[in-house]
């Protein structure tokens, strides 16, 4: 089956610093989405990606679609305690079902 | 608008015993997807419905089933509880237009425990 192997696992930074994460895939994705997910809610979606290439923004956040439709990142800048969480990217081919990756738990020391 | 809604919040059942988690789609939203999430597997599909008729099915034990109503709320059932059904239940809705791949959006979840 189709499998997203996301990176890194876990992060600590200093607030202010610059953060950046990344998932790939051996397979193709029609549209890649990244979600941020705080303790004992559900995942809430930060930016949707639907073209190879395309880099889209929203706020501090900047994420890229891969050329080969099998990978993407997400960077942020200027980190604020407030992004304390874990970051989910997730892969979509065909209909509603998305395939999820491992998850970045993202630590954010003021 | 209001977000994705389910209930309950939090159950807790005991091996053996059925349970039925209830989610209610964002207003105009027509299709209904519900993922299990487990610290050891991460996020999990279990399927979709679209239309009362579900639409794609992830590799879950026959156990699992769901269905969906007229007004596009959803329910998932869980029969003969095992202790590895603790998890949290998700439930994600989408306008589902032909066509386009429609982004989904997640309510906060039903965090089962099973005794």
């Amino acid at each position: 089956g189709q499998q997203l192997n996301q990176s890194p696992q876990s992060m600590f930074i200093q607030e202010g610093e610059d953060v950046s994460m990344n998932c790939t895939s051996s397979s193709i994705f029609n549209t890649w989405l990244w979600y941020k997910q705080e303790p004992g809610e559900g995942p809430v979606l930060l930016i949707a990606l639907y073209k190879a290439g395309e880099l889209t923004s929203n706020g501090r956040l900047t994420a890229q679609f891969g050329i080969t439709r099998k990978d993407s990142f997400l960077n942020i800048s200027a980190s604020i305690p407030s992004d304390v969480g874990i970051y989910f990217c997730a892969g979509q081919t065909s209909g509603s079902r998305l395939t999820f990756g491992e998850g970045t738990q993202l630590t954010v020391n003021p | 608008k209001a977000g994705v809604t389910q209930t309950p919040r939090y159950l807790i059942k005991t091996r053996g015993q059925q349970v039925t988690l209830s989610c209610s789609p964002i207003s105009g939203h027509r299709s209904v997807s519900w993922y299990q999430q487990t610290p050891g597997q991460g996020l999990q599909f279990l399927f979709e419905y679209f239309s009362e008729t579900q639409r794609n099915k992830g590799n879950f034990p026959g156990r699992f089933s769901g269905r969906q109503f007229s007004n596009s709320r959803s329910e998932m059932n869980v029969s003969t509880l095992e202790l590895g059904d603790s998890a949290l239940y998700l439930c994600a809705s989408s306008p589902r237009l032909a066509g386009v791949w429609d982004t989904q959006y997640f309510g906060p979840g039903t965090r089962l425990t099973v005794l």
